[in-house]
């Protein structure tokens, strides 16, 4: 399957901060990335999808202003999350749209921000 | 209402056993696809099997199978001669529509503990 990676696989941050996610897609190129988060021992909810070129779709109840996305290429998308609370720790996974017959999505192996 | 159900939160099996993991799900779409994802203590999400709507044949990989029974709505996995390494997170998802752009749903999730 598609190879996703994602940078930094862990990040401790002061509350008030932002930090940036990047997602890439190393074999693939994906018009589409998918942004997730999943709370301990929960499943992953989707946050946003990502599109190349375009403004990323969020889901309801998620801040755009508070999680922006950038698809600037084909390959890479960026999950920054402005003015981290404690609340916002968790662990985000992004996955990339493959397009594929069953349309299966490869996950990266997830970021695991912790905001103190 | 839940769209993915997976009524059991934890199960057992010893080693080299076979288990069956229960998902079943609700739909108004003829078409829709439905995953497997096994997520490791590690937090990456593996893909290990899907079965579209329309597949008549169940779908098989290596040791992972998927028991589809349309009528009931259940798309349960079967792990034959369970390993050590088969203890994780297992995760039933579900992508509705006939529009790839779909995003998928994904149920509560199954802990699979393998016994030695």
């Amino acid at each position: 399957g598609a190879v996703v990676s994602q940078h930094p696989s862990r990040v401790i941050c002061k509350s008030g901060t932002s930090v940036k996610i990047e997602c890439r897609s190393l074999d693939f190129q994906a018009t589409t990335m998918f942004w997730y988060r999943q709370f301990p021992k929960q499943s992953l909810m989707l946050m946003a999808t990502s599109n190349e070129g375009s403004k990323a779709t969020y889901e309801q109840g998620v801040e755009k202003d508070k999680f922006l996305i950038n698809h600037a290429s084909l390959t890479l998308s960026t999950l920054t999350v402005t003015s981290a609370h404690p609340e916002d720790s968790s662990f985000y996974i992004c996955s990339i749209k493959t397009g594929l017959a069953a349309d299966t999505q490869y996950f990266g192996p997830g970021t695991r921000l912790t905001v103190l | 209402a839940q769209k993915i159900t997976q009524t059991q939160p934890g199960m057992f099996v010893q080693e080299k056993e076979a288990v069956t993991l229960d998902c079943t799900y609700d739909t108004s779409d003829q078409s829709y696809g439905l995953f497997w994802y096994k997520q490791p203590s590690s937090g990456e999400m593996i893909f290990l099997i899907y079965q579209g709507s329309y597949d008549e044949q169940n779908a098989t990989e290596g040791r992972y199978s998927l028991n589809f029974q349309k009528a009931r709505k259940s798309a349960n996995l079967v792990i034959s001669a369970s390993q050590l390494g088969d203890s994780a997170m297992y995760f039933c998802a579900m992508r509705e529509g006939r529009n790839y752009g779909q995003n998928f749903v994904f149920g509560p999730g199954t802990r699979l503990s393998v016994l030695p």
